[in-house]
């Protein structure tokens, strides 16, 4: 089935330390994004690829990194600098650039900062 | 810049009551908007979409129309189910970017 997967659904980090979140498409979408939720605030936009090996920065990228090696994937790195990582992070997809597409969602990964 | 705004909620029914949810946007030219439904622990689904102004979207029982004039494309449902219970979000998207309201809590009683 196609679709979007995020790994792992839950997890745990220490504080201080980084932790990469897993985004896997096989879609064939070329746009990819990864938003942070917070309760009462919406979706937040980390960051944002169109193609593979560019990225930007969305309205909250400080304190997080991303590659975009492969087309399928876009890892989202939580690193120490995030003061409030605590958080549900979802990653979608798009088909391309235009304005008329709408984005298709994993399920979310939960951090929380122990 | 470009925004989105939604009524507050949360919003409780009764079940077969109507439903609207208000959304209107700030965007400068003629974006896409959307309505996304997210049920407890997962992500967003589409819920329906419209591309250009006077367009209505629908998908079950759920409609919107995107109306320029009033930069707004308000939710409604005619029968609300127990079912229909989750959060809602309005979108639109221009270019690169989606921009997501906060969105609304939807609870509907037995």
């Amino acid at each position: 089935d196609g679709g979007i997967t995020q790994s792992p659904k839950y997890l745990f980090r220490k504080e201080g330390q980084n932790v990469t979140l897993s985004c896997e498409q096989n879609l064939n979408h070329d746009a990819m994004y990864w938003y942070r939720q917070d309760p009462g605030q919406g979706l937040r936009l980390i960051y944002y690829s169109q193609i593979v090996n560019d990225f930007q920065k969305g309205d909250i990228a400080e304190g997080y990194s991303v590659s975009r090696e492969k087309k399928e994937s876009f890892p989202l790195t939580v690193t120490s600098a995030q003061k409030n990582p605590t958080a549900f992070y979802l990653c979608a997809s798009s088909p391309g650039t235009g304005g008329f597409t709408e984005a298709f969602f994993g399920q979310g990964t939960r951090l929380t900062v122990v | 810049g470009d925004s989105v705004t939604q009524m507050e909620g949360p919003v409780t029914l009764s079940e077969e009551a109507f439903l609207t949810i208000n959304c209107t946007y700030t965007a400068t030219g003629y974006p896409s908007l959307f309505w996304y439904v997210q049920y407890p622990g997962e992500g967003l689904q589409l819920l329906l979409k419209a591309t250009k102004a006077d367009d209505k979207g629908s998908n079950k029982g759920f409609e919107a129309t995107y109306r320029k004039e009033t930069t707004s494309f308000h939710l409604e449902k005619g029968s609300v189910q127990v079912s229909d219970s989750a959060v809602y979000f309005c979108a639109l998207r221009k270019s690169d970017k989606i921009i997501f309201g906060k969105g609304t809590r939807l609870h509907i009683l037995p």
